[in-house]
Parts: structure tokens; C-alpha cells; sequence
């Protein structure tokens, strides 16, 4: 059974549309992260949140929102949809936010926006 | 921001073969690394985790690390069609971000 569950696995939106990722972990972990996997591109980190606190944010636009409304959920807000957003989004936990700490990751969700 | 460099691009071998990816870091910024297999469609499968300079064994997978040159590789011992995916390598900063490299597609024959 997967301990990271995503949802949607598959998501399709219209430019300037808005949409929630959702996350949740059943691993009693105090960290969560997102990365993004666009085409051709590394798999790159974009926040992270430790006890829904958040730690560390990479990601330039504001159209993207994290939320955490409860210890084990890290949804994803993106708003204003642009076409460049299509890419597959993972989600990830760990205990803590310490170096070396180890990442799970969900299946991901993958984001196409025409 | 560090950057990762992946090699081969990809690499088809023979089961039973040995396999050798190699990561090289522009930077010294990250404190451990990772190997990570990544099957379509599905989420990533940590393989081995790497702190120190030499080498590290988690059941076919064997990591090296060489902090110098900042390099680190994997090698798949026997490796069998279902090790057919893509292995990513990453570098673990402060945080607990990783930094990945684009990935290795490797393909095993029968």
C-alpha cells in the first residue's frame, strides 16, 4: 500500500484555471516537500514544510501555494494556470527536515494544462 | 544553485552484466547523496544513501563517492530486465533538498 498518496494521479486544466494537488502521508512524518519533473528537465525541488511550518520555498511565483491543513496533508494551490506548469509534481516526506533524513516520495501527479 | 551532472544519458546492457552510472557535482554544497530509480509512472525508489568518501552496498546496488572530485557512481550488479528504469542521483543540502540530475535510462536485455 502506498505510505505518500496523490491525488490526482492524472490532471488536465485550460490556461488561467486554478487547481489542488493533493498530498497526504501515513508515514507519522513532521516534513513534506513538492518537487517538479518537467520534460527534459531534473526533478526540482520547490518547497518544504516541517511541522506545517513552511521551511524553504524555490519556487520564484506566488501562483504556487502550498497548504497544510493537517500535520500529514501538503496540498498544492497553483493558480493562473500557464502552459510551462505542465509537468508531473511529486510530493515527499521525511521525519525532520535534517540533512541526511530520508525522502519518500508519492507517485506523483502529472499536470497538463493546454 | 548546484548543478548535476548525469552520464550516460543512457545505456542498454546484457543481464547479468555490470552497470555504471556517474554523477558529477558543480559544487560542494551537498553533505550526502542518493541513487533513485524511477519506473514509469511511478514514484521514486530510494536505492542507496552515501555520507562518506568510498564506497557503500545495498544488495546489487553499490555506491561510490569521491567528495574531491565530487563525483559519485552506482553500479547494478547482475542486473535483471525489471532494474529496466530511469536511476536518478541526487545531492542532499541543507533542509533535506535534494538536488537531482536529469537520470540515466537503463535498459537490461534478457
Amino acid at each position: 500500500d502506498p505510505k505518500i498518496i496523490q491525488k490526482p494521479k492524472y490532471l488536465v486544466a485550460v490556461t488561467g484555471s486554478e487547481k489542488i494537488l493533493i498530498c497526504e502521508q501515513y508515514l507519522g512524518h513532521n516534513a513534506m516537500y513538492w518537487y517538479r519533473q518537467s520534460a527534459k528537465k531534473p526533478l526540482e525541488f520547490m518547497f518544504s514544510y516541517s511541522y506545517q511550518k513552511l521551511m524553504d520555498n524555490q519556487t520564484a511565483s506566488s501562483r504556487f501555494q502550498p497548504q497544510s491543513s493537517k500535520k500529514n496533508h501538503l496540498d498544492l494551490q497553483i493558480t493562473a494556470l500557464k502552459p510551462d506548469d505542465s509537468a508531473t509534481y511529486f510530493c515527499a516526506s521525511s521525519q525532520e527536515t535534517g540533512r541526511g533524513e530520508r525522502l519518500f516520495f508519492g507517485h506523483g501527479t502529472k499536470l497538463s494544462v493546454l | 544553485q548546484q548543478k548535476v551532472q548525469q552520464s550516460p544519458e543512457s545505456l542498454t546492457v546484457s543481464e547479468g552484466a555490470m552497470a555504471s552510472l556517474n554523477c558529477t557535482f558543480s559544487d560542494g554544497t551537498s553533505n550526502n547523496f542518493r541513487w533513485y530509480r524511477q519506473h514509469s509512472a511511478k514514484g521514486l525508489e530510494v536505492l542507496v544513501s552515501i555520507f562518506s568518501d568510498g564506497e557503500k552496498e545495498e544488495g546489487r546496488f553499490t555506491a561510490h563517492l569521491n567528495r574531491a572530485n565530487l563525483h559519485v557512481s552506482l553500479h547494478i550488479r547482475e542486473p535483471q530486465p525489471s532494474d529496466s528504469a530511469v536511476y536518478l542521483c541526487a545531492g542532499n543540502s541543507a533542509g533535506n533538498k535534494l538536488t537531482f540530475g536529469i537520470g540515466t535510462r537503463v535498459l537490461v536485455r534478457p
